[in-house]
């Protein structure tokens, strides 16, 4: 079974502070896990994904998520954030294997970014 | 560039009628999924579907139904719509599963039940 925990459900910072969201997941295998963003009155747009190898992700827009085994974690940060990462974001997760793809999500984190 | 299309971004029905969603995607993707979006709640899943004419109850089935007759649409059928089935609707698609498939989104379907 999986499942995904996503810590504050609304997150606000100032233009040009780092951005942080936290995302934990719960996995019987090997998970891959995904971050999506949702700008205001669209649908889910993939910003990155962990599958194998390398632990550090980047994404569009420079966001990079790390996954952190030990952890259970895959948090999303971006250095600086700017006016239009003003959405809210969703993390995921996928068992390994599983061959109906079907993703679990968090219930979201609203990103406010304050000018 | 690859597509899920829905039939509406905004629909108003009333109380009693029986609604019809249609999602279309371009990308020959074997896995269908229709998701009720709710603040606060996430994204909740009502039906999926793995190939032509077969579905898979999601986590909130009740109240909905979905048909697969073609590869490429999915349809969500709220059979009498009621007034907590307000709410915005989304569909996705993916390739057949194993890999690391991401799901690709419609726009959206913000549905109002009077």
């Amino acid at each position: 079974a999986q499942s995904v925990t996503q810590l504050g459900s609304h997150v606000s910072v100032s233009e040009g502070a780092l951005v942080l969201l936290r995302c934990n997941y719960s996995s019987s295998v090997p998970p891959y896990l995904f971050w999506y963003v949702q700008y205001p009155n669209q649908g889910l747009q993939l910003l990155l994904k962990y599958t194998t190898g390398a632990t550090l992700v980047k994404g569009i827009n420079g966001f990079e998520a790390e996954f952190k085994k030990s952890e259970t974690s895959f948090h999303l940060t971006k250095p600086s954030a700017h006016m239009s990462d003003a959405a809210e974001y969703f993390c995921a997760v996928l068992g390994r294997g599983s061959t109906l793809g079907r993703l679990y999500f968090g219930r979201g984190t609203q990103l406010t970014v304050w000018p | 560039d690859v597509k899920v299309t829905q039939s509406s971004r905004y629909l108003v029905k009333r109380t009693g009628e029986k609604v019809f969603l249609e999602c279309v995607q371009d990308m020959d993707h074997e896995n269908m999924f229709w998701y009720r979006q709710d603040p606060g709640l996430g994204l909740r899943l009502i039906y999926f579907s793995y190939d032509v004419k077969m579905k898979e109850k999601g986590d909130i089935p009740e109240g909905y139904s979905v048909s697969r007759e073609k590869k490429e649409r999915f349809s969500l059928i709220l059979e009498s719509a009621s007034t907590n089935q307000t709410s915005m609707y989304l569909c996705a698609s993916s390739p057949l599963g194993g890999g690391p498939n991401e799901q690709f989104f419609g726009p959206g379907t913000r549905l109002t039940v009077l």
